[in-house]
This record gives C-alpha cells, sequence and structure tokens, in this order.
C-alpha cells in the first residue's frame, strides 16, 4: 500500500508557468516531509523540506505548501525554468524530523518546461 | 573526491544466479541505505544501516540481504535473483548528524532474465 500519494504522474508546463505537484498521506505519525529532484541518469537530489509544524516553507523558487489537517503538501516551482524539467518525488518520514531511517516515497512527478 | 559509489554500474544476469552489489563511500558516513526505482512505483527503499553492524527492513526487504561489517562498504545481496527483481538500485550515504542530505550513488541497473 502506497503510503504517500503523489499527482499528478507526468506535468507539462510553460516556461514561466508554475508547477504545482500535490502529495498526500494518512499516517499521521510522519514528521517530516521532503522532496526530491532527480535528472535522468542521476541519483535523486534533496530539494526542499518541511516539518508538520509549519505551513509553508520557501527556498528561492521552491515552496512547499503544507496542510496538516488535510494530511496534503504539495511544491510549487515558480517562473518554472527548462532546467527545472525533471522527476520530482515527495517523500515522508517518522524519523524525528530526519530522513534517517525509514522513507517512504511517491510514485513521483515527471515535469517537462516548455521554452 | 567525496562520493558514493557502486559496482557493477550495469549487469545482465539470470534467475537464481546469486549476486552483490557494492557500495562503498568515502565521507566517513555513519549512515546508509538501498533503493530500488521502478518506472510508475518510484522510489522504494529495500534495506538501510545507522552504523556498523545495525542494520533494519524498509519497504521492499523481501528478496535482499544486506551486511554492514564496516562503516564505508554496504553490499545488497540478492540470493536468488528473480525478473521482479530487475530495476535501477540506488545506494544512499549520510552522516548521522545531518538529518537530510542524502549522498546517492550513480545507480546501477540490474536485469534479471
Amino acid at each position: 500500500q502506497q503510503q504517500v500519494k503523489q499527482s499528478p504522474q507526468s506535468l507539462i508546463v510553460q516556461k514561466g508557468g508554475i508547477s504545482i505537484i500535490n502529495c498526500a498521506y494518512e499516517n499521521t505519525a510522519f514528521d517530516y516531509f521532503p522532496w526530491y529532484q532527480q535528472f535522468p541518469g542521476k541519483g535523486p537530489a534533496l530539494l526542499i523540506a518541511i516539518r508538520p509544524d509549519v505551513s509553508e516553507k520557501k527556498e528561492g523558487r521552491f515552496t512547499i505548501s503544507f496542510n496538516k489537517s488535510a494530511k496534503q503538501f504539495s511544491l510549487h516551482i515558480m517562473d518554472s525554468q527548462p532546467g527545472d524539467s525533471a522527476t520530482y518525488f515527495c517523500a515522508a518520514s517518522m524519523n524525528r524530523g530526519s530522513t534517517l531511517g525509514r522513507l517512504y516515497f511517491g510514485r513521483g512527478t515527471q515535469l517537462t518546461v516548455w521554452p | 573526491e567525496a562520493q558514493v559509489t557502486q559496482n557493477p554500474r550495469y549487469l545482465i544476469t539470470v534467475t537464481g544466479k546469486k549476486l552483490t552489489v557494492t557500495c562503498s563511500q568515502n565521507m566517513n558516513h555513519e549512515y546508509m541505505s538501498w533503493y530500488r526505482q521502478d518506472p510508475g512505483l518510484g522510489l522504494r527503499q529495500i534495506y538501510y544501516s545507522m552504523n556498523v553492524e545495525v542494520t533494519d527492513k524498509g519497504d521492499v526487504p523481501e528478496g535482499y540481504k544486506v551486511s554492514r561489517k564496516e562503516k564505508r562498504n554496504f553490499p545488497l545481496i540478492l540470493e536468488s535473483p528473480s525478473p521482479n527483481q530487475t530495476s535501477l538500485y540506488f545506494c544512499a550515504s549520510s552522516p548521522l548528524k545531518s538529518t537530510d542530505t542524502q549522498y546517492f550513488g550513480p545507480g546501477t541497473r540490474l536485469t534479471v532474465l
């Protein structure tokens, strides 16, 4: 059973637009929600992460919005660029605010940004 | 250069022939982990290790074994590979003091016929 549900599976956005990827979970024991970015032929790399006591976290053009009551969180990429074209994974852990230990991933979203 | 290395990078084998995928890191990291990546299924954790001689199951440990006899190495062993273990495998490492950063290896593409 998928612990973290991610949508959409694929996303096409025009350059300069906003990319939005959504994730949902059921297990309220999760206490850390990272996002990973993966380029073709490479391993994933941590992009940004949030704890459930915060509703929003922003790093440059990347923002995580977190809705604890709905058990949903989303990644927003503002002013999307062709270089953002990659696969994005949301994840969740219950390791006291750490990704070290059991880590559950969504199925991934393939983002394509058209120039 | 600080890195996580995996060997082999590509492997085609047959059902039932035992194999080992090695993972080595030169950063003195305590934590190491194995993941598999399959189209449409995303990444799934196989095993992880918080330190030498300490290993725990991830989401999909069936059919795999690991050992952590020394800090730098975390081999993944498939005693009797089956076609459903055809996948892209990633090893990752991290210092315990870091809650976020996992350094991923380049991946091993395994095909089991």
